[in-house]
């Protein structure tokens, strides 16, 4: 089992729709959780981080946190095709502080 | 503000030479990390820095591997000797204060080893 496991995809949402990401870990110690976006051929970029349960919203953009279920989701509103990327989660594990381990990532498809 | 600078952009060598890879920090960060990237294993941390000391290099793949921050605004990255497999778009990154907090990426180096 992967430490940080998301959906490779492609997901293909039709612009306007709510996108919606998902991402389990498996260190139930882990205490931060991060969103990148990479386009490709690019340098991933931070989008959203969380630390708390609940949600965190900026903009389109909303991180959902649900450390019971080991469960962080991203939530993108009124999808553009700019969005179309890839969505890397990532998590900092308590049991080795600092080392943060990311998913494989998930491509987003916004068609018109 | 000036981001975290890498270079080269682009590395085309043949197998059996040996491979400097650079990095600027973003000034007043003092975390530094190495990362490698391929379409195969992803995104893979090899060795972070705090204040211009090693912390944990165990994702460096093997002692071909080898990395140093002389300074707080520098940081290398050296692989002897290189072989193919090595192939792989390499980033640098910094972060401040915490190593919970936020990384910035430079623009990565394009690593083809012949």
């Amino acid at each position: 089992q992967k430490e940080v496991e998301q959906n490779s995809g492609p997901l293909s949402v039709p612009e306007g729709a709510i996108a919606s990401l998902n991402c389990t870990y498996s260190d139930r110690g882990s205490q931060s959780f991060f969103w990148y976006r990479q386009y490709s051929g690019k340098s991933p970029e931070l989008i959203m981080f969380i630390y708390s349960n609940g949600d965190k919203e900026d903009g389109r953009f909303t991180a959902q946190l649900n450390k019971a279920s080991q469960y962080v989701s991203l939530l993108i509103r009124d999808s553009q095709p700019s969005d179309s990327a890839t969505y890397l989660c990532a998590v900092i594990r308590e049991s080795s502080a600092s080392k943060i381990i990311f998913g494989s990532g998930t491509r987003l498809s916004i068609r018109p | 503000d000036a981001g975290v600078i890498q270079s080269p952009r682009h590395e085309v060598t043949e197998m059996g030479q040996e491979v400097t890879l650079r990095c600027k920090p973003i000034s007043g960060h003092d975390y530094l990390f190495w990362y490698r990237q391929t379409m195969m294993r992803g995104l893979e941390l090899l060795i972070y820095f705090n204040n211009n000391v090693p912390i944990d290099d165990s994702g460096m793949p093997e002692d071909r591997f080898s990395a140093k921050m002389p300074n707080a605004s520098f940081s290398t990255l050296k692989i002897q000797p290189s072989e193919p497999r090595d192939s792989a778009v390499y980033f640098c990154a910094s972060s401040f204060g915490t190593a919970y907090q936020p990384q910035h990426f430079g623009d990565g180096t394009r690593l083809s080893i012949l």
